[in-house]
């Protein structure tokens, strides 16, 4: 139990192009979803939470304009990078989280390239 | 500032010991506490998570202690395995628990 699907795993296109990553958990539905960035041999670094229905928290240092984010249903959260540059490029992870005190579950990642 | 410190960047271990690694935290009342496994290009894997008020739990030949007083987690590894070699992750929470605080992570390597 407990699956988060993340799509796509990978993604390589030209700088100035947006990008749509999304994350599902597949047999819950999560109160909280969160997205995270992750550069080589770091630790997770939170950009924001979304809880369904309302506007995402994001953390201090992320725009809010660069990185959009939807959490439409109870099953679904999607982080767009925007007009993105190759200072983007980057590991994102998305989490799902069943309940306040809970564990949260781990998609597997998107490597975001931008050349 | 909060700050989670985790002992040491890589640890390597023989194969059928036991492997130990620290989480240190300071400025930080957390809730509770969670470790995880990552392997590479993956996302985190969920192991345990132990409340303020646990002292110690355990899964299987994973074992974890929590002290609120010391501001430290031991996560322990019995009968290691190569299949354990991974980077493992510890990570707070308030009581609020509107989100949690990842540390840089242990890469631990088990040798045959």
């Amino acid at each position: 139990g407990a699956v988060v699907s993340q799509h796509p795993s990978w993604v390589i296109c030209k700088s100035g192009t947006s990008v749509k990553i999304e994350c599902r958990s597949l047999d819950f539905q999560a109160t909280t979803m969160f997205w995270y960035r992750q550069f080589p041999k770091q630790s997770l670094m939170l950009m924001a939470t979304s809880n369904e229905g309302s506007k995402a928290t994001y953390e201090q240092g992320v725009e809010k304009d660069k990185f959009l984010i939807n959490h439409a249903s109870l099953t679904l959260s999607t982080l767009t990078v925007t007009s993105a540059h190759p200072e983007d490029s980057s590991f994102y992870i998305c989490s799902a989280q069943l309940g306040v005190g809970q564990p949260q579950h781990f998609g597997d990642g998107t490597r975001l390239s931008i050349l | 500032s909060q700050k989670i410190e985790q002992n040491s960047e890589a640890l390597n271990i023989q194969e059928g010991k036991t492997a130990t690694l620290t989480c240190n935290y300071t400025n930080y009342s957390p809730a509770y506490l969670q470790w995880y496994r990552q392997d590479p290009g993956r996302g985190p894997v969920f192991l345990l998570l132990i409340r303020e008020n646990e002292k110690e739990k355990r899964k299987e030949r994973l074992k974890v202690t929590f002290d609120t007083t010391l501001k430290q987690s031991l996560f322990h590894i019995t009968a290691s395995q190569p299949a354990d070699s991974a980077t493992y992750l510890c990570a707070l929470a308030d009581s609020s628990a509107s989100k949690i605080i990842f540390g840089s992570g242990t890469r631990l390597s088990i040798r045959p």
